[in-house]
């Protein structure tokens, strides 16, 4: 696609529940990351994809997160039994296979853990 | 631990004037530095910095890197309302992952 696109844009739901958030990259990149941006904060890593391997999980807060991309375009990033402090938005990025090429990001999932 | 440091935390001029917005880093692997522009949506690329001392410009933005001393600055001049928004500076460090340390934004808001 044109640019990097998420869904849901906003999620709200009850704690303990799972959820679910997706992202497609551009549709040339081979890279995708997922980021989370506390409100007043900048994005922090959680995961980064290369095709479909997933090299580095180290961003990711506890074992209740996890993420894939099977077929080494759509991502989706699960939280399970989400807690308060999951509240944040999500942001994806995805970057070409060149070296230190610039990452793209997404508008981001807003998620409210009630 | 990686660390990026943006300053001012926020920032209120009028229209016309140039703001210089400021960002320090303190990384291991350094690959390159990144501003982007944050609005209510994605945050879009403004610059990338691999080099010290060359500047980048594009319109009335421009910025430049000093790898000596750690920092960027990304200069603003004739400010516009439009350029409101919170302006993100990045590190993208190499090793086995090219990811992106962020600073925490300098909020820019230009009055009219």
């Amino acid at each position: 696609g044109a640019g990097v696109s998420q869904s849901p844009r906003y999620k709200v739901t009850k704690r303990g529940q799972d959820v679910t958030l997706r992202c497609d990259p551009i549709s040339s990149h081979a890279t995708l990351y997922w980021y989370q941006q506390a409100l007043g904060q900048g994005p922090e890593f959680l995961t980064y994809f290369n095709y479909e391997a997933q090299p580095d999980k180290s961003g990711l807060p506890s074992d209740r997160f996890s993420a894939e991309r099977p077929e080494g375009s759509i991502s989706t990033l699960t939280i399970q039994r989400t807690e308060q402090r999951d509240s944040a938005m999500y942001r994806c990025a995805s970057s070409s296979a060149q070296l230190f090429s610039t990452q793209y990001f997404g508008p981001g999932t807003r998620l409210t853990v009630l | 631990e990686d660390k990026v440091v943006q300053s001012p935390l926020s920032l209120v001029v009028h229209e016309g004037d140039t703001v210089t917005l400021n960002c320090s880093y303190e990384v291991t692997n350094f690959r390159s530095l990144l501003w982007y522009k944050q609005e209510k949506k994605a945050p879009t690329f403004l610059f990338m910095l691999t080099s010290s001392g060359i500047e980048k410009k594009s319109g009335r933005l421009s910025s430049i890197l000093d790898k000596k001393e750690l920092f960027s600055i990304l200069n603003i001049t004739a400010t516009q309302t439009g350029d409101s928004a919170v302006y993100l500076c990045a590190v993208l460090v190499g090793g086995a992952t090219n990811k992106l340390i962020f600073g925490t934004g300098t909020l820019l808001a230009v009055q009219p």
